[in-house]
């Protein structure tokens, strides 16, 4: 079975430009989060999707950030306009979430971004 | 308070002793919790869960969980190179998220 994809894998841009990170959760997971990664303030959860529906997004940093998720297959991360400050890696995550807490996610392997 | 503290630093160890990694959590009514290790430029990925009060044993890997201390703790008996890495406990919080903590490095040095 394939992992969670996330591309690109490496991003670099200038400021000011439209970044668009993407995900294919795996098959059959029904949530999916995004995390930012950096050595000052390690990994932390931008946005989580149950069931295509964007569920929590108190951790999207401001409004330049914006998610989609338009089928159980594919979502998006968008920062426009991307600054320096958004340098880091970027996860997407997958899991199966049940009633009973189960939350064991699986992770891409990231997207590093760099904004110049 | 932050929902999760790994406060130690970096843990060295030589080959084949025992690294124990402690972590402390804010909510009292947080029934999971997660242990991920990741390699250095690699995605975190699972290696323990614990639900119970008590220890729960995985090959060398042993998660301990106290709720009524707030914490949880991975002992990593016989430790080998190949368990350097940055290993990050992680607490579900509402709505089924994860908190995680900021990770402690682990080298095991032969």
């Amino acid at each position: 079975d394939a992992g969670v994809i996330q591309s690109p894998r490496h991003e670099v841009t200038e400021m000011g430009q439209e970044v668009t990170l993407r995900c294919k959760p795996i098959s059959g997971h029904n949530s999916l989060f995004w995390y930012r990664q950096t050595m000052m303030r390690g990994l932390e959860l931008l946005i989580y999707f149950n069931n295509n529906v964007p569920i929590d997004d108190s951790g999207m940093p401001e409004d330049r950030f914006s998610a989609k998720m338009p089928n159980a297959s594919f979502s998006t991360l968008k920062i426009q306009p991307s600054e320096p400050r958004d340098s880091a890696v970027y996860f997407c995550a997958s899991s199966l979430t049940s009633g009973t807490g189960g939350n064991e996610q699986f992770f891409g392997p990231g997207t590093r971004l760099t904004v110049l | 308070q932050k929902e999760v503290e790994q406060n130690s630093g970096p843990l060295s160890v030589p080959e084949g002793a025992i690294a124990s990694l402690n972590c402390t959590y804010s909510d009292r009514g947080s029934q999971s919790f997660f242990w991920y290790r990741q390699y250095s430029g690699k995605s975190p990925e699972l290696i323990m869960f614990i639900y119970s009060n008590g220890d729960k044993e995985d090959g060398r890997f042993t998660a301990q969980l106290n709720k009524a201390s707030q914490y949880v703790s991975l002992l990593i008996r016989d430790s080998q190179p190949s368990d350097s890495a940055t290993y990050l406990c992680a607490v579900v919080r509402g709505n089924n998220r994860l908190a995680f903590g900021k990770g402690n490095q682990v080298v095991v040095i032969p």
